[in-house]
């Protein structure tokens, strides 16, 4: 049963563009949220977290949206750079289990020059 | 750099045998987590320590195990290896138990012939 959902395998963006990542979750319990980025050959670094008490958060180019009725979170990449081409992973976790964060099956995103 | 140090980089062993894969967290991080990362899928939590001590269990297979030493370093050992254990396994650490950002190595690539 996946809890957290990236519907999009793979996006691609002109640079200068805006990039929309979507997420969507199940479980209700969820209540802090993340994005992950990865590169080939390297781990996932942080990017930006939102918690459920807010509705936005943004940081530089990267602004993160929670729908928290639809169970559903965004990010948006603006303007888009060719170094921003990755795997973006989305997680959660819980108020009950802080320690145990779900991931997403990520989304590949391209940049193109 | 994230300063999580994974080794080996890569395994190549073959079925029924077992191996041990090594993490050292971040200076000053309490927390390890194991995570599985399988062809075409999302990561998959494993299990958590936090300074020593075992704090949360994933979908973490009997035949593997982990332990968190009193320097921090952490060790996660997988017998009676199966084709199907192939897989990228990433560390990440943090400083606290609850809702830190995860800091990743760069993974162990192993593969079982």
């Amino acid at each position: 049963d996946q809890q957290v959902k990236q519907n999009s395998p793979s996006l691609s963006v002109q640079e200068g563009r805006i990039s929309i990542l979507n997420c969507d979750y199940t479980n209700s319990m969820f209540d802090y949220f993340l994005w992950y980025k990865k590169y080939p050959a390297e781990g996932p670094t942080f990017l930006i977290s939102i918690s459920s008490i807010k509705d936005k958060n943004e940081d530089g180019r990267f602004t993160v949206f929670l729908n928290k009725s639809a169970k559903h979170l965004s990010l948006h990449i603006v303007p888009s750079q060719p170094g921003d081409s990755a795997v973006y992973f989305c997680a959660a976790s819980a108020k009950t289990s802080y320690d145990k964060v779900i991931f997403g099956p990520g989304t590949s995103l391209s940049v193109i020059p | 750099d994230s300063g999580v140090t994974q080794t080996p980089k890569h395994l190549i062993t073959a079925t029924g045998q077992r191996v041990t894969l090594r993490c050292s967290p971040r200076s000053g991080d309490l927390s390890v987590y194991w995570y599985q990362q399988s062809l075409d899928q999302g990561l998959q939590f494993l299990i958590h320590y936090y300074n020593g001590e075992e704090r949360a269990k994933g979908n973490i297979l009997e035949r593997f195990s982990a332990q968190q030493f009193p320097d921090l370093h952490s060790e996660l050992n997988l017998s009676s290896l199966e084709l199907g254990d192939s897989a990228l396994y990433f560390c990440a650490s943090s400083v606290g138990p609850n809702n830190s950002p995860l800091h990743f190595g760069n993974g162990t690539r192993l593969t079982v012939t």
